[in-house]
């Protein structure tokens, strides 16, 4: 049982390059997510999916785009990466709202991206 | 809307000193508020949530909904406590989660 896996670990890019994060979970959790996470700013909501065949827009989701291929997988698209988007970006999931609770989120380790 | 502050962006403490790490909360509806640590290098996981009420690695967390808080405490530091934390809220409005802007503890020896 992995939780929830990122790939990759660390990227390196140009200005105006692009490249997909992926994010692939075990847990059979209906909601996934993409935040960014800098310095000072805490976690910022991206992206999210509450369930499979959904997507919508989080706090800051200008220059991204997010895929939901499957209930497993949620990918993260940068299509022309600026210096702005240098960042650690973590993928979670989570069974979602709950009849009672709200269950916790679990976290990928990370990615680290910096935009040259 | 929904906001947490966590106003401290350092805490820094000596091994066996008590600790609390501040969480305020806005939020109009019925909250639930979790505590998440990231230490160095590993990701981020689920410390302890208000629901449970239980004590975890010595951290406890009450919420009163009086003052619009979460603290999280301590009363006696290690140093293997040094970390990132996080407070985050949810509603039953508002499933999505969010997140403080952090406070890193550091444990001197």
């Amino acid at each position: 049982n992995a939780g929830v896996t990122q790939t990759p670990k660390f990227q390196v890019l140009k200005t105006g390059q692009s490249m997909t994060l992926q994010c692939a979970q075990d847990m059979n959790h209906n909601s996934m997510y993409w935040y960014r996470q800098d310095p000072g700013m805490g976690l910022r909501l991206i992206y999210y999916s509450a369930s499979e065949g959904t997507t919508d827009k989080g706090e800051v989701p200008n220059g991204y785009n997010v895929s939901r291929l499957n209930k497993r997988e949620f990918s993260l698209r940068l299509e022309s990466a600026a210096p702005s988007q240098t960042s650690v970006y973590f993928c979670a999931s989570s069974a979602g709202q709950g009849s009672s609770y709200n269950s916790p989120l679990h976290f990928g380790n990370g990615t680290r991206l910096t935009v040259t | 809307a929904q906001r947490v502050t966590q106003p401290e962006k350092l805490l820094s403490v000596f091994k066996g000193a008590p600790v609390e790490l501040k969480c305020n909360y806005s939020y109009s509806g019925s909250p639930e508020l979790f505590w998440y640590v990231q230490y160095s290098r590993q990701r981020l996981q689920l410390l302890l949530r208000h629901i449970s009420r239980e004590s975890i690695k010595g951290f406890t967390a009450d919420l009163n909904k009086g003052e619009t808080s979460f603290h999280l405490k301590k009363p006696f530091a290690q140093e293997e406590d040094s970390a990132m934390y996080y407070c985050a809220l949810s509603g039953r409005g508002s499933y999505i989660p969010t997140f403080g802007r952090g406070t890193s503890l550091i444990v001197h020896p």
